[in-house]
């Protein structure tokens, strides 16, 4: 089975830069999502890793390392519309259902 | 493009009473999924229809829980008879193919009083 861990909370301030880290033990690997969700809203696709290394989309990248089970997403420029929870997935091995983790909730404050 | 949309919204129902939640997924994806998240937990997976067949339902979490996808457009989730632990945001989503995102309706929060 799955197994995703990423920290409850965080805070950061409007303009830095936050990494919120998640580890994850598959008996597979079939990539990892990260997914944004604002209160009372859908969680929305944010980034997709099935590869070792970083991919950069705008203010936001995510990071991955297959063999130490961990990736990253890291938001620079943080705005106040980032305060949200942040979702870690993975796909079930060898089928699609995505399994995730409990979620990291970030506040941005000024 | 019309994304994931669900009905109803909120639905406040008593312990014993049926409730049906419905999700129409984005036109043309052929795989949808039903995910539960209880409160202070994670989202949950419940179970994966592509087109009208049932790919994956080890998510449901009893013989209460019965889901449908009619010709495989929209899909349907009954709660039969509810209980209080059923609380919690029924989420839907939908995809074209595996492994690809998830779209995400907003979810039904339901509440058994």
């Amino acid at each position: 089975g799955q197994n995703i861990d990423q920290p409850t909370e965080m805070t950061a301030t409007e303009g830095a830069i936050v990494q919120i880290n998640c580890t994850y033990q598959t008996s597979g690997f079939n990539g990892l999502f990260w997914y944004q969700q604002h209160a009372g809203e859908a969680p929305t696709f944010l980034s997709y890793n099935v590869l070792d290394g970083l991919e950069e989309k705008g203010r936001f990248s995510s990071f991955l390392s297959r063999s130490k089970g961990y990736s990253y997403l890291l938001l620079k420029e943080l705005q106040m519309k980032d305060s949200a929870s942040y979702l870690c997935a993975v796909p079930n091995s060898g089928n699609t259902p995505l399994v995730f983790g409990k979620g990291t909730r970030l506040s941005v404050i000024a | 493009e019309a994304g994931v949309t669900q009905f109803p919204s909120h639905s406040v129902i008593e312990k014993g009473q049926t409730v049906t939640l419905r999700c129409d997924p984005i036109s043309g994806h052929d795989n949808l999924y039903w995910y539960r998240r209880v409160m202070g937990k994670e989202i949950k997976f419940l179970l994966h229809f592509v087109k009208e067949s049932k790919q994956d339902e080890s998510g449901m979490p009893n013989n209460r829980f019965l889901a449908e996808r009619t010709g495989g457009t929209y899909s349907t989730l009954k709660v039969q008879p509810a209980e209080l632990e059923d609380s919690g945001v029924y989420f839907c989503a939908s995809s074209p193919v595996a492994h690809s995102p998830l779209h995400f309706g907003n979810g039904t929060r339901l509440t058994v009083t």
